[in-house]
């Protein structure tokens, strides 16, 4: 299928390995977080959520984490798998608000 | 249950074409949303329905409207289209529409081509 975005940052591991992906929310009033993975070809899934009263998260293999000093938001991946090379995407709401807004990714790509 | 469904999955058309496009949400899902995706601009919102009315919308022209039907299904249309509107379209659909407790779930997506 066709790449979701072109000049996107990229990050590149062995499988095996584990894998941050970083990513900076803009809007300090956020106060709900989410992550979504994205395979070509395919839409956005989602991965894990957390609420601005945690600072971390914990699910299959993934852990997000939460620095609301510094408005940065992570997403750790163990032993990572060919399987979850995709673009990552981290998503805020603010409270009250519908509409989340979307960072513009990173690519995670996975060497067996 | 079902994912949210996205029809037709693939689309060609010619500048000042109109096109529509379909989203049914998983079952009991009551918020759609749609997104424009292209590699220069990542997601962009394009509106968001809950019963059947628009309750938000995004930063894109008059050409770009929607509606949501009373089983939740929603459609998209863009009328007189331009080289630029080429995108991935994305559904996304959520319970009761408050995002702020409730991630959306998205489909994949149909892939809008202008020729």
């Amino acid at each position: 299928g066709e790449s979701v975005g072109l000049h996107l940052p990229t990050l590149s591991v062995q499988e095996g390995d584990n894998s941050i992906i970083n990513c900076a929310y803009s809007n300090s009033a956020s106060d709900y977080f989410i992550w979504y993975k994205q395979e070509s070809g395919k839409g956005p899934q989602f991965i894990i959520d957390i609420r601005s009263n945690m600072d971390k998260r914990q699910g299959q293999r993934v852990t997000v984490l939460l620095n609301k000093t510094v408005k940065h938001l992570s997403l750790q991946i163990a032993a990572t798998q060919p399987g979850d090379s995709a673009v990552y995407f981290c998503a805020e709401i603010s409270g009250g608000s519908y509409i989340p807004t979307f960072g513009r990714g990173t690519s995670l790509i996975v060497h067996p | 249950k079902a994912g949210v469904t996205q029809t037709p999955r693939y689309l060609i058309k010619t500048r000042g074409q109109q096109v529509t496009l379909s989203c049914s949400p998983i079952s009991g899902h009551r918020s759609v949303s749609w997104y424009q995706q292209t590699p220069g601009q990542g997601l962009q919102f394009l509106f968001e329905y809950f019963s059947e009315t628009q309750r938000n919308k995004g930063n894109f022209p008059g050409r770009f409207s929607g509606r949501q039907f009373s089983n939740s299904r929603s459609e998209m249309n863009v009328s007189t289209l331009e080289l630029g509107d080429s995108a991935l379209y994305l559904c996304a659909s959520s319970p009761e529409g408050d995002s702020s407790n409730q991630p959306q779930h998205f489909g994949d997506g149909t892939r809008l081509s202008i020729l």
